[in-house]
């Protein structure tokens, strides 16, 4: 059965505090890596997919890279308003592109 | 376009009742799903439409629930005879292609009291 796990499950950072969150997937024959965001109260928002080992993609103040058995979500000098659930998946339905997520970080960023 | 719509926001109703849920998704999107979200947890994964045809179920919805998209637009998800492992937040999420990710709408939470 198809597998994310999500680390750390909570993060503290202070504004300006760089860090990486951690997400390990399972599925052989990576069909596709997603990242979302997802505030309280709110449906996820899409932030990036990757496809294969050592690709990369940016967005302001995150980035997300691929290893064969993992992903990181660097975020360089995080604002309060990055404070929010990050949510990592693999596509585990091929073509039908069902999602299989982790639990999640809780990341909350001090002013 | 104004993103996916889910209606209602909120809905609370008693064990055994049947509740109805309505989601529309972006206009030219024609793949259309369904997750469940419950506290402290990522989405799961229900079911999934390629515009009216329903092509995937998870082995997680019981056959109390029940999913349709008439005419490739807009979707219902019904739940029969609620019970209280029922209450979580019910996404909808649309996409034209999957590898641009999905656009979720914002939910409706379900409480059955």
């Amino acid at each position: 059965e198809d597998q994310v796990t999500q680390s750390p499950e909570a993060l503290r950072l202070q504004e300006g505090e760089s860090s990486s969150l951690n997400c390990s997937y399972t599925v052989s024959g990576l069909r596709g890596l997603f990242w979302y965001r997802q505030d309280p109260g709110k449906g996820p928002e899409f932030l990036f997919t990757l496809y294969s080992a050592g690709e990369e993609k940016e967005k302001e103040r995150l980035k997300a890279t691929l290893t064969k058995k993992e992903s990181f979500l660097h975020i360089t000098a995080p604002k309060p308003e990055d404070s929010a659930t990050y949510l990592c998946a693999e596509n585990s339905g091929g073509s039908n592109y069902k999602l299989t997520f982790g639990k999640g970080t809780l990341l909350t960023v001090n002013p | 376009d104004t993103g996916v719509s889910q209606n209602p926001r909120h809905k609370i109703t008693k064990r055994g009742q049947n509740v109805t849920f309505r989601c529309d998704p972006i206009s030219e999107h024609n793949r259309l799903y369904w997750y469940r979200q419950t506290l402290g947890q990522g989405p799961e994964f229900l079911t999934y439409f390629q515009n009216e045809a329903q092509l995937e179920k998870s082995r997680l919805l019981s056959d109390r629930f029940s999913a349709e998209r008439p005419k490739g637009s807009f979707s219902t998800l019904e739940i029969q005879r609620t019970e209280q492992g029922d209450s979580a937040m019910y996404l909808c999420a649309s996409s034209e292609q999957g590898d641009y990710g999905y656009t979720f709408g914002s939910g409706t939470r379900l409480t059955v009291v």
